[in-house]
């Protein structure tokens, strides 16, 4: 199975902050890799799909790059309701896998 | 605006199957594979496996000889069955909608999510 790594595990920023989520795979997954959000008791929300299309609704200081193994979520000015735990996940092939998390946490 | 929810048992056995439904508002079922997710504190996110809307299924290779997926488009819901299960099987279990069409791959809608926990 392919492993999706992210970097950091938590994090501490501030309103205002410029946030940066890493996520690496074992393998190449071309650009078949999708960003989520969860909140506390909440199910995860799509934020990002196929590395950078923003999905519907979602703010734009969410962006996402990359391909091939390196992967990144950028939060160009933190807002408060984005302080949660962010998740990749990767859709090239089975059994699709999830990173293990990154919370984002109030400094 | 799609909706999904999920339905059945929060408490089950050892050993026992669990069963769970998935109903799905809103929008069709056409098109779309139709996913069961989980999640745990030990193991983080985890993918079960899916149903596509014509009834072909893909699952998990470690969950492969306990789960059995179903769906129902007259009733416009899918379900899961996972056997045998033990404590390992303790997780809040997600339904989700996921678009695969070229270049578009993704799970854009979910369930709120149950609670399942497995204890004698």
């Amino acid at each position: 199975a392919i492993q999706m790594t992210q970097s950091p595990s938590s994090l501490s920023a501030s309103v205002g902050d410029r946030v940066t989520i890493t996520c690496r795979a074992s393998q190449g997954i071309k650009n078949d890799l999708g960003w989520y959000q969860q909140k506390p008791g909440k199910a995860p929300k799509l934020l990002i799909y196929t590395t950078s299309y923003l999905q519907s609704g979602v703010p734009s200081r969410f962006s996402g790059s990359g391909s091939g193994t390196d992967f990144t979520l950028t939060i160009s000015s933190l807002q408060p309701e984005d302080f949660a735990t962010y998740f990749c996940h990767q859709d090239f092939d089975y059994p699709l896998t999830f990173g293990q998390g990154t919370r984002v946490e109030i400094k | 605006q799609v909706q999904l929810q999920e339905s059945g048992p929060g408490l089950v056995k050892p050993s026992e199957t669990l069963s769970l439904t998935c109903s799905v508002s809103g929008g069709s079922i056409s098109n779309y594979y139709w996913t069961w997710i989980r999640q745990s504190p030990g193991k983080g996110l985890e993918w079960l496996g899916y149903i596509y809307y014509t009834g072909n299924t893909k699952y998990h290779p470690s969950l492969k000889s306990r789960l059995t997926m179903s769906l129902d488009p007259s009733k416009s819901e899918f379900s899961l069955k996972l056997s045998s299960l033990t404590a390992d099987d303790t997780a809040v279990y997600f339904c989700a909608r996921r678009v695969a069409t070229k270049p578009i791959y993704c799970y854009d809608s979910w369930g709120p999510g149950i609670l399942v926990t497995v204890s004698s």
